[in-house]
């Protein structure tokens, strides 16, 4: 099946830098969702973005299919972006319904 | 619109007690799954559903039964319970398509 591989496994920063967070995945992908897990455990959706470039607030995700990867960008970082950032790829149509998950890049904001 | 709904958010077993956690979603959706994660790690695949009386597996259904009676509801029930299930369980759902996934906040559950 699928593997997805997340990069880098921590991060810690100081607030205000930015940082970028990677996602490979070994096949051709139709969905891609990047999720943000909050302290208290929620998977927050950030966004769907299959292809091409999204932008909300502080944060922006870029896909390029093509080459199998994802990245999620920070900028000027804030204490509550802290936790644990997961992607999360849908490969193929026989099993449609099958989502799987990288295993998490955790950033730590310090103040 | 409460999204994607479970029930309990906490809950403590004893080994070789059966239980069911509870998902409900009003959105409409034909896909529902359910996940387990385990402390530092990424979210597993248990069991899914394409639509009312369709099941499949996942990655670890072992131990897992589920069904889906309705498009609404996908319960998943645990048999009897092992220290190894202790876990955090999230259901999940989709409309059809290359449509996002909405989560449930999950349902923290300890097997002693």
């Amino acid at each position: 099946g699928i593997q997805v591989e997340q990069s880098p496994p921590d991060l810690i920063l100081q607030e205000g830098a930015n940082s970028t967070l990677r996602c490979n995945f070994s096949d051709s992908v139709n969905n891609l969702q990047w999720f943000h897990q909050n302290p208290w455990g929620q998977l927050i959706n950030l966004f769907y973005i299959p292809s091409g470039t999204k932008q909300n607030g502080r944060l922006s995700a870029t896909t390029v299919a093509t080459e199998r990867y994802s990245l999620l960008y920070i900028s000027s970082s804030q204490t509550t972006d802290s936790g644990v950032y997961f992607c999360a790829v849908l490969s193929g149509y026989s099993s449609a319904s099958k989502i799987i998950f990288g295993s998490g890049t955790r950033l730590s904001i310090r103040p | 619109n409460a999204g994607v709904t479970q029930t309990p958010k906490f809950q403590v077993l004893k080994t070789g007690q059966s239980m069911t956690l509870q998902c409900a979603q009003d959105m409409n959706h034909e896909y529902m799954s359910w996940y387990r994660q385990d402390p530092g790690m990424g979210l597993r695949l248990i069991h899914y559903s394409v639509g009312a009386g369709i099941t499949d597996q996942g990655e670890v259904p072992n131990g897992y039964n589920v069904s889906r009676s309705t498009t609404e509801d996908f319960p998943l029930r645990l048999l009897s319970a092992a220290p190894s299930q202790t876990s955090v369980y999230f259901c999940a759902s989709r409309a059809q398509g290359n449509q996002p996934q909405h989560f449930g906040d999950g349902t923290r559950l300890s097997i002693l």
